[in-house]
Formats: structure tokens, C-alpha cells, sequence
């Protein structure tokens, strides 16, 4: 059964400063790979996804997530944080059946 | 941009009460998915649907669950009997070709509260 692991829940950071949120998974195969935000009160957006080929993803207001299948993570990562970034990041995981597997989120506080 | 649009944003409801959300997927769309989050959980699939049946179903999508596209534009859920456990966001996604985009679009969630 797939799996995903966010160990750190909340994250606080300043605005400007980079960062990194961690994210492992679990699955038999090679994985469908994303990274959601959300902002409260709204839905899901996707901020960037792998499903194969180079294994460091661009994605959405500046982010991007590095795969290392050697180390089943899928962290993402952004240079300088905007307090509009402020948010819960879910990453999550998905076979071939688009099933997505969600992780329990980290909740990202900027300070200005 | 075409958005998936889910209503109601917010509905209350009494246990043992019948429940439907509604959900218009992007027009072009051809698969289709219900996910709740629970309020501090994760959010969790629950169905998804594909040429007019359900495809995929969790542990959680018992008999008290069920989907129907009653129209070429509606994906509604139906809930049965409602639970207090039933309360959460639920979030409607749709997609066009999982194999080529991957993506799944998410509407902005209709929370059930069940009282």
C-alpha cells in the first residue's frame, strides 16, 4: 500500500529566508509524486508534480521538489519565502489508478 | 480558467439526515473523484468514477456513500444516514487524462457538519 510521511507539522520560518519541507513515501513502484497547497478556507492546488524524467520538478510561485528514489523523498523546496506562502503543504502519492495518497501536511507560518 | 465548482460551501445537517453535495467538473473532464479531510486530519480519497461507474472506492465509501452524474454536467455524493463522523470537508477533484497531465483540480470543498 502506498504511503506518505510528513514528519514535521508545523514550520515557521521568516519571510526571506529559504525553505525546505520534508517528504517521504512509500511505494512498490516508481511513484506519481506531488505537492498541494492550501491556503484556508480554499482547496487544493497542485504546486508541481513528477511522474518521470528529470528528477528536480519546477513548479508553481517558485517552488521545486527534487525525487531521490534512493531515499523515497520528494522534499520541496523554495529560495525565499513570501508571506503569501503562508499555508498547510500536503505532498502525496498516486500509482498508475490516479488514486492520490495524501500525507498529514505541514502547516507553514512566515513571519515578517 | 476553468475551475471545479462544488456546492454548497457549507452545509449543517442533523444525524440520520440524508446529505447531497454537488459538484460541476471542468467541462471536458473525464474522470472523477470525492476526497474528505476530516477537520486536523489528512485528506483522504474516497471514490472515483469513470465512464458513468465507480472505479476505485476506499474502506471508508461504505453503503452509506454513494455517486451519480445524473446529468452531463453534476458528480454529486449522496450520504445516506449521516454520522457525526461524517463531518468534514469534502472536495470534489476531476481530471482529464491521468496518464498524460496527472492532475487532479479540486474545488474549494463543501464542509458537512452533522450535529
Amino acid at each position: 500500500a502506498q504511503s506518505v510521511t510528513q514528519p514535521d507539522i508545523h514550520i515557521t520560518v521568516s519571510e526571506g529566508a529559504s525553505l525546505e519541507l520534508r517528504c517521504n513515501y512509500s511505494y512498490g513502484a516508481t511513484p506519481y509524486l506531488f505537492w498541494y497547497v492550501q491556503s484556508p478556507g480554499q482547496g487544493l492546488q497542485l504546486l508541481l508534480k513528477y511522474f518521470s524524467g528529470d528528477t528536480l520538478v519546477q513548479g508553481i510561485k517558485g517552488f521545486e521538489a527534487e525525487f531521490k528514489r534512493s531515499q523515497s523523498s520528494f522534499n520541496l523546496r523554495k529560495p525565499s519565502v513570501h508571506w503569501s506562502d503562508a499555508a498547510e503543504y500536503f505532498c502525496a502519492v498516486a500509482g498508475t489508478a490516479s488514486k492520490l495518497t495524501f500525507g498529514t501536511g505541514t502547516r507553514l507560518q512566515v513571519t515578517l | 480558467e476553468p475551475e471545479v465548482t462544488q456546492t454548497p460551501s457549507h452545509q449543517v445537517t442533523q444525524m440520520g439526515q440524508e446529505v447531497i453535495l454537488r459538484c460541476v467538473p471542468i467541462s471536458n473532464h473525464l474522470y472523477f473523484y470525492w476526497y474528505r479531510q476530516i477537520l486536523g486530519q489528512k485528506v483522504e480519497f474516497l471514490v472515483s468514477f469513470y465512464n458513468n461507474e465507480i472505479s476505485e472506492k476506499s474502506e471508508i465509501f461504505d453503503d452509506q456513500f454513494s455517486v451519480e452524474r445524473p446529468d452531463g454536467s453534476n458528480f454529486t455524493l449522496k450520504i445516506r444516514s449521516t454520522k457525526l463522523e461524517d463531518s468534514a470537508m469534502y472536495f470534489c477533484a476531476s481530471s482529464g487524462s491521468w496518464v498524460k497531465t496527472g492532475e487532479l483540480f479540486f474545488g474549494e470543498g463543501s464542509r458537512l457538519t452533522v450535529l
